[in-house]
């Protein structure tokens, strides 16, 4: 099994250009997240989804928007990139019930100039 | 809301000696989980330990283990016998019944050779 994975690996946008970050997990887990780690700081849930077809906010969504295309992918879009969203951003996995553990993926490098 | 607080920024120990990270949380909730993930360099997040509120007993993988004070809404991490291996950012994290994981800013671990 390959777990999760994200790519790519490393981006550089410039303002105001588009991207998709892509994430694919092959543990037939129901519930996928993406979360953001910027300097200093921990982790910050950006969305969510608890199963296919259904998608929430975490607590930092704004100038994001996802996709959960099927049970595997869960892909996070950014329409018009600002420097703000310069981050590492990691996606992660989890069976779906309460007491199961999350399953990180290695991450994505964005950097916006 | 709830919050995780990791106060040493940083924190040094000498190869075979123990170590303690701390971490204090708030919440108002009852039932919940806490975690303690490693980041090496590789920035892949990897799960240490983990503990459910419910539980009394300190849990224990390993070299690892935690003191967990559920009044005083504290979880340290012990690690014992460090190794140079052990050197990366440790995140404390929560989880409560919205499933939804919130992180401390973490603890850069340096070990000394």
């Amino acid at each position: 099994n390959a777990g999760v994975t994200q790519t790519p690996k490393f981006q550089v946008l410039k303002t105001g250009q588009s991207m998709t970050l892509q994430c694919a997990q092959d543990m037939n887990h129901n519930s996928m997240y993406w979360y953001r780690q910027d300097p200093g700081m921990g982790l910050r849930l950006i969305y969510y989804s608890a199963s296919e077809g259904t998608t929430d906010k975490g607590e930092v969504p704004n100038g994001y928007n996802v996709s959960r295309l099927n049970k595997r992918e869960f892909s996070l879009r950014l329409e018009s990139a600002a420097p703000s969203q310069t981050s590492v951003y990691f996606c992660a996995s989890k069976r779906g019930e309460y007491q199961e553990t999350q399953y990180f993926g290695p991450g994505t490098r964005l950097l916006v100039l | 809301a709830q919050t995780v607080t990791q106060s040493q920024p940083e924190m040094s120990v000498q190869e075979a000696e123990t170590v303690t990270l701390s971490c204090t949380y708030d919440t108002s909730e009852s039932d919940y989980y806490l975690f303690w993930y490693k980041q090496p360099p590789s920035r892949q997040m990897i799960l240490v330990i983990r503990q459910e509120a419910y539980k009394q007993q300190n849990a224990t993988e390993n070299r690892f283990s935690v003191n967990f004070q559920k009044a005083a809404k504290s979880f340290s991490l012990k690690i014992s016998d460090s190794q140079l291996g052990d050197a990366a950012m440790y995140f404390c994290a929560y989880r409560g019944r919205d499933d939804k994981i919130i992180f401390g800013k973490g603890t850069r671990l340096h070990i000394l050779p």
